[in-house]
């Protein structure tokens, strides 16, 4: 069975600039979550989508930050205009249902921001 | 509101030895998940386990084991005879279930990073 898979696997660019990451889960996994992983940190959800619909953004930077799930599959994040305090790793992961089932990780995006 | 410590940052052993990986939880919940998750080098975060707050059984799988007590809110992790293959950051999370809303979502550890040493 394939993974979740994420590119592109590394982003350097200058502040101010736009940048934008795409996942595709698991196939048939219905629930899709975005998480940004800060150095010495743990992952932090930004925004959780069931199916092609969000369930949960509340902690998405909404000014500059936006993210889709176009008919319920592939999904891509993008930053608009970036800050340095955004370079993090950017984790996608699928499940079947809810959060409280095991996530699928894919390999993430490493980003920097200049 | 749900909170996930790890208070050992970094630890460093030599293979063969035992460790255990400290987790405490805070939650105003009385049904929750806890995991454990490892994120090798090469980035992905891979499950380990997941316990629900009725199941106070302890786990072991392999050389793996959990020892989850509620009276504490802890949910340690032990590696026994721990292989240079276990090196990693390690994360604790914590859900909080409500009738298994679509709209839970899982607060993380800040990890703790795990050394063996050959």
């Amino acid at each position: 069975e394939a993974g979740v898979a994420q590119s592109p696997r590394y982003k350097i660019i200058e502040k101010r600039q736009s940048v934008a990451f795409w996942c595709n889960p698991i196939s048939g996994h219905a629930t899709l979550y975005w998480y940004q992983q800060i150095l010495g940190q743990g992952p932090k959800l930004l925004i959780q989508f069931q199916n092609n619909g969000v369930v949960d953004d509340s902690q998405l930077p909404k000014d500059r930050f936006s993210a889709e799930r176009l008919k319920g599959v592939d999904s891509t994040l993008k930053i608009q205009p970036a800050k340095l305090e955004d370079s993090a790793v950017y984790l996608c992961a699928s499940s079947f249902g809810t959060p409280l089932v095991e996530q699928f990780f894919g390999p993430g995006t490493r980003l920097t921001v200049l | 509101a749900q909170k996930v410590t790890q208070a050992q940052t970094e630890i460093s052993v030599v293979e063969k030895e035992d460790v255990t990986l400290d987790c405490v939880y805070e939650t105003r919940d009385t049904t929750y998940y806890l995991f454990w998750y490892k994120q090798p080098p090469s980035g992905e975060l891979v499950f380990l386990i997941r316990r629900n707050s009725f199941d106070e059984q302890n786990e072991i799988s392999g050389r793996y084991s959990w020892n989850f007590q509620k009276s504490t809110s802890s949910f340690n992790f032990t590696i026994t005879a721990s292989q240079v293959v276990d090196s990693a950051v390690y994360f604790c999370a914590l859900s909080e279930a409500r009738a298994m809303n679509r709209d839970d979502k899982i607060i993380f550890g800040k990890g703790t990073r795990l050394h063996i040493l050959p």
